[in-house]
């Protein structure tokens, strides 16, 4: 399966301010994910990622909130904009092979303080 | 929409005992897959085991099985003599085949494997 790299592992950000996440993979996939994962819950999605297209988004996150970039077929970033304590989750990536399998990055847990 | 349904918040299990985790799914359609995963405290989602609808048989890796009951709509995993290690949070999910399909996760289960 694919490796994939996110970063930064961790933060810890003020009220207000935006953080950019990064997904990087060790091979060409079309179909990327970001998911959120807040504490004690399960994964819900945020968007799909593909490239070359805007970034498709569930019911309940807009652009505005969570920009999504895709430049290239290895690499993708999620910003968490004008965040609040609400925000504090963890944020993970995954890409779908063609075994319609999707795997996980290792994840980015943020903390708005 | 399909809902996964994992009716067991926490599980405790004796290091080198057996135990089943349960998963129930709601679907109309004949073709899909149903994957375990694990997160341990490290929070890396890693996949454990996927079966796809068509099969009858049930999908193994090594010590994780599974029970695939398609007319019950029944996903169940069961770990064999478990170890420290398979302590985590297991989600069962839910994908129909097809392109652009999307995951659907389960509200997990925590399992404590205790010596």
């Amino acid at each position: 399966s694919a490796v994939i790299s996110q970063k930064p592992s961790r933060d810890i950000c003020q009220r207000g301010t935006s953080l950019t996440i990064q997904c990087q993979v060790d091979s060409q996939v079309t179909m990327m994910f970001w998911y959120r994962q807040q504490p004690g819950q399960s994964l819900t999605l945020i968007a799909t990622a593909n490239q070359g297209s805007e970034a498709t988004y569930e019911s309940g996150f807009v652009i505005d909130k969570f920009p999504i970039s895709r430049p290239n077929l290895t690499f993708s970033t999620l910003t968490v904009s004008n965040m609040s304590p609400e925000d504090s989750s963890i944020y993970l990536c995954s890409v779908e092979e063609v075994t319609d399998t999707q795997y996980f990055g290792p994840g980015t847990r943020l903390t708005v303080l | 929409a399909q809902t996964v349904t994992q009716s067991q918040p926490e599980m405790s299990v004796q290091e080198a005992e057996t135990v089943t985790l349960s998963c129930t799914y709601d679907t109309s359609e004949n073709n899909y897959y149903l994957f375990w995963y694990k997160q341990p405290p490290s929070r890396q989602m890693i996949l454990v085991i996927r079966q796809e609808a068509y099969k009858q048989q049930n999908a193994t890796e090594n010590r994780f099985s599974v029970n695939f009951q398609k007319a019950a709509k029944s996903f169940s995993l069961k770990i064999s003599d478990s170890q420290l290690g398979d302590t985590a949070m297991y989600f069962c999910a839910f994908r129909y085949t097809g392109t652009a399909s999307k995951l659907t996760f389960g509200t997990g289960t925590r399992l404590q494997v205790t010596l």
